[in-house]
Order: C-alpha cells, then structure tokens, then sequence
C-alpha cells in the first residue's frame, strides 16, 4: 500500500513553544490529508481536513489558531501546535488519500506523532 | 449522521482460535467501508477496503465482509496468533462525502499464547 509518513515520532516541549509536526506522502500525491488527534484508549477525533493549495476545514470545536495546518504540496502537509499548553499533549495522526483517478478511496496513516508538553 | 459501533470492545483467545470482529453502521450509503490495525503507540495499518458494490475482501488469514443492508461488517481472522494482538478499527466513508471517515472505537484483541 501506499506510505504516509509522520515526523517526528514524538517531542516534549516546555509550555508556551510551538511545535511543527510533519506529514508527507511518499509513493502517491495527496490531495487531500487528515489530521486525527487521539486520546488514551479512545478513537481518533478528526481536527481538520487539509486540502492542497487552500484552507484547511477544521471541525467543530477545534481551534484555527491554535493548530495550525499548512498543506503547501501534494506530498507535505504539517500541523503546528502554537503555544501549547500540558492539555494539548496527545497523540496526533495524520493520514491522506491520492489524487482523483488514483484514489481508490483508501485512507493511508502515517506512523503518528506523540507530543508531551512539560 | 453516521454512528459506527465494534463489538466487543476487548477480547482475549487462545492462539490458534479463529476469530470474527464486528462493524456496525447505521447509515447504508457508504463509498467504501476500512479495516485497520492499530499497535500500541502507533498509527493505523490498513488491513483490507471493501468498496459498496463488493461483499468481501480477502489477505492472507484476514477476510472482511460487507452486508450494507444491514449495516453489518466482519473481520474474520483465521489461525489467530500472539502477534495478531492489536486493536483493530473499522472506518466507513459515505457515499455522500469522500472528506468523511466515520471509525468505531475498536476492539482490543488478545491473541495468548
């Protein structure tokens, strides 16, 4: 299958930095990528929907300014966490399906990304 | 909106069982309905797809099958073996909205040796 990967795997920071996570499609252009956000023991929560050259769509109750999502190619998308804070340690996954013609319709994941903030 | 449900949320077998994995949905109209894996610590591994127009898929000692009339999927694991121990999620994206992807909350499975 296709390859999503996630940089990096994980990072603490002190309360108050930000810090950029990276997401890239190895083998296929992405038109569209997803960020998740996962608490212990739970499903993943959907954050935003990330489209190539233009906004990202973010859900409801998650804040644009905080996370913000940049989505410059068709094979790197990122997501930086500004002035986090100890609630916002998580784990973060992103995932993309391929361009139209090429998308099969199946969601491919990247490794995931551990974030502790002191 | 669609709500999926897996069932059981935990389950611990022998190695060597044969297992099945349950999915629920409530809404037919779905594109295509996803199995995943999810090691601890990890991010998800994609098992199998089943588009709407099919009624199973097939890899290995895995086999999925989609019932869209009565929302139902299954993951039937045969042989099962300790490194099977994972939890496993199903994602349904409906017909409607290719952005969507709605997931079950997994079930954790066990595989002793």
């Amino acid at each position: 299958g296709a390859v999503v990967s996630q940089h990096p795997s994980w990072v603490i920071c002190k309360s108050g930095t930000s810090v950029k996570i990276e997401c890239r499609s190895l083998d296929f252009q992405a038109t569209t990528m997803f960020w998740y956000r996962q608490f212990p023991k739970q499903s993943l929560m959907l954050m935003a929907t990330s489209n190539e050259g233009s906004k990202a769509t973010y859900e409801q109750g998650v804040e644009k300014d905080k996370f913000l999502i940049n989505h410059a190619s068709l094979t790197l998308s990122t997501l930086t966490v500004t002035s986090a804070h100890p609630e916002d340690s998580s784990f973060y996954i992103c995932s993309a399906r391929g361009l139209a013609g090429e998308d099969t319709g199946e969601l491919f994941f990247g490794e995931g990304s551990r974030l502790t903030v002191l | 909106k669609q709500e999926v449900t897996q069932i059981p949320a935990a389950l611990s077998v022998p190695e060597g069982e044969n297992l099945v994995l349950n999915c629920s949905f409530t809404d037919s109209a779905i594109y295509n309905l996803q199995w995943f894996r999810q090691d601890p610590g990890k991010g998800l591994t994609s098992l199998l797809l089943i588009q709407s127009s099919q009624r199973e898929q097939t890899s290995g000692r895995l086999n999925a099958s989609l019932d869209k009339s009565s929302g139902r999927s299954t993951l039937y694991i045969a042989a099962s073996q300790p490194g099977d121990s994972a939890t496993y999620l199903c994602a349904v994206r409906p017909a409607y909205n290719f952005n969507k992807f709605y997931f079950g909350s997994g079930t954790k499975l066990n595989v002793k040796p």
